[in-house]
């Protein structure tokens, strides 16, 4: 399996400017999560989704984000506009879940905002 | 929400030397995973262990999840071991995973 598959890997944007992540989950896995990593708040997640569905989005930081998931295989999180403090890395990860299992995540995209 | 405290913060070893790294939690968890971060940022799973003792290789795990703990053991370090070991655990009430700041690790040639 090809794993969680994560693009951009890396971004550099100018403050103002709307920036889109994307995700491929695995193949077969019905939960999608989004975690933001920086070093003064550690991996926060921002918002899962249950078979396409947000389930949770209370991490979201403020309506500047948004994260949709149109089909099993394809998530984005989007930030408009963008800000200095979004840099961050962004993690996206997905799972088979009955009752917990075990989560896998992308190896990440790396944003920058100037 | 659920507290995850791991310790120590920071740890350097001697190639070749064996560690301890602590996970407690603060309530009842359906999951509790201990990850891997290299040094290129990529998270790496290493357990899934709600409850018991998993070993590969050189790294094992304990979790006694009545005592709300879980401990990652590595033996013969390596240089390649660096980096930062989060542990992050799933309440029974969620599905969400919460993160501990996890233990950067340093092994020296």
């Amino acid at each position: 399996d090809a794993g969680v598959i994560q693009s951009p890997r890396h971004e550099v944007t100018e403050m103002g400017q709307e920036v889109t992540l994307r995700c491929k989950p695995i193949s077969g896995h019905d939960y999608l999560f989004w975690y933001r990593q920086t070093m003064m708040r550690g991996l926060e997640l921002l918002i899962y989704f249950n078979n396409n569905v947000p389930i949770d989005d209370s991490g979201m930081p403020e309506d500047r984000f948004s994260a949709k998931m149109p089909n099993a295989s394809f998530s984005t999180l989007k930030i408009q506009p963008s800000e200095p403090r979004d840099s961050a890395v962004y993690f996206c990860a997905s799972s088979l879940r009955h009752a917990g299992n075990t989560i896998y995540f992308g190896e990440g995209s790396w944003l920058t905002v100037v | 929400g659920i507290q995850v405290e791991q310790s120590p913060p920071d740890l350097i070893l001697q190639e070749g030397a064996n560690s301890t790294l602590r996970c407690n939690f603060s309530d009842s968890v359906n999951n509790l995973q201990w990850f891997h971060q290299n040094p290129w940022g990529q998270l790496i799973n290493l357990f899934y262990i709600p409850s018991g003792t998993k070993q590969n290789g050189r790294l094992s795990a304990t979790t006694v999840a009545t005592e709300r703990y879980s401990l990652l053991y590595i033996s013969s370090s390596q240089t390649t071991d660096s980096g930062v070991y989060f542990c992050a655990v799933e309440e029974t009430s969620g599905s969400r995973l919460t993160f501990g700041e996890g233990t950067q690790l340093t092994v020296n040639p």
